[in-house]
């Protein structure tokens, strides 16, 4: 029973363009949504946030919109740079203890 | 500040071998604590969280057991390992709100 998908296991972009990462969730309970970011050998690292009263949040190059009827959460960075070459998960929560994580998309971004 | 300190970075065990995964949180006090697993091709599995000293709550049934001797201490253990039991373990706490931080993580390959 997996409740996240990341259905795009990889994305290749190439410098400056638009990146554009997806996630579908399956519980209506859901919240709130996180975005992590990781590169090999490393933890995962908190990128961005948004509730589930909001359908967008913006930081910097990243945003993320929320679609809750679709249950569709998307991540875009925009340019897209060397350095955002990683793996994206989503997150999403319904309670304060515990996030279940989608199965990640890797991102390459090419010059 | 508050950090995570998580080790070793790397093992490598036999089957049928013991384990023991530590991981310690430094700058806060009764921290929410998680062990997740990432499996080649998969996402991040929540293993065990723990709410106070004691408390272990498992997520899903496996070969592996948690333990909580202090507030800010947490181990990953098994009596015999097996090959499935691979993968990149990584330590993580919260404080309040659905916000996780994570450890370095230690990548496990039983052989």
């Amino acid at each position: 029973d997996q409740q996240v998908k990341q259905n795009s296991p990889s994305l290749s972009v190439q410098e400056g363009r638009i990146s554009i990462l997806n996630c579908d969730y399956t519980n209506s309970m859901f919240d709130y949504f996180l975005w992590y970011k990781k590169y090999p050998a490393e933890g995962p690292t908190f990128l961005i946030s948004i509730s589930s009263i909001k359908d967008k949040n913006e930081d910097g190059r990243f945003t993320v919109f929320l679609n809750k009827s679709a249950k569709h959460l998307s991540l875009h960075i925009v340019p897209s740079q060397p350095g955002d070459s990683a793996v994206y998960f989503c997150a999403p929560s319904y309670n304060t203890d515990k996030l279940i994580f989608g199965t990640g998309t890797r991102l390459q971004v090419f010059p | 500040s508050q950090t995570i300190h998580q080790w070793p970075a790397t093992l490598v065990q036999p089957v049928g071998s013991p384990l023991s995964l530590e991981c310690t949180v430094e700058g806060t006090s009764n921290p929410n604590l998680y062990w997740y697993r990432q499996a080649a091709g998969r996402g991040l599995q929540l293993l065990f969280y723990s709410v106070g000293i004691g408390q272990i709550s498992s997520e899903v049934p496996q070969n592996l057991s948690a333990s909580r001797p202090q507030d800010r201490q947490f181990i990953l253990s098994s009596k015999k390992l097996l090959l499935s039991d691979s993968g990149f373990y990584l330590c993580a706490w919260s404080r309040q709100g659905p916000l996780i931080a994570f450890g370095s993580g230690t990548r496990l390959t039983v052989v």
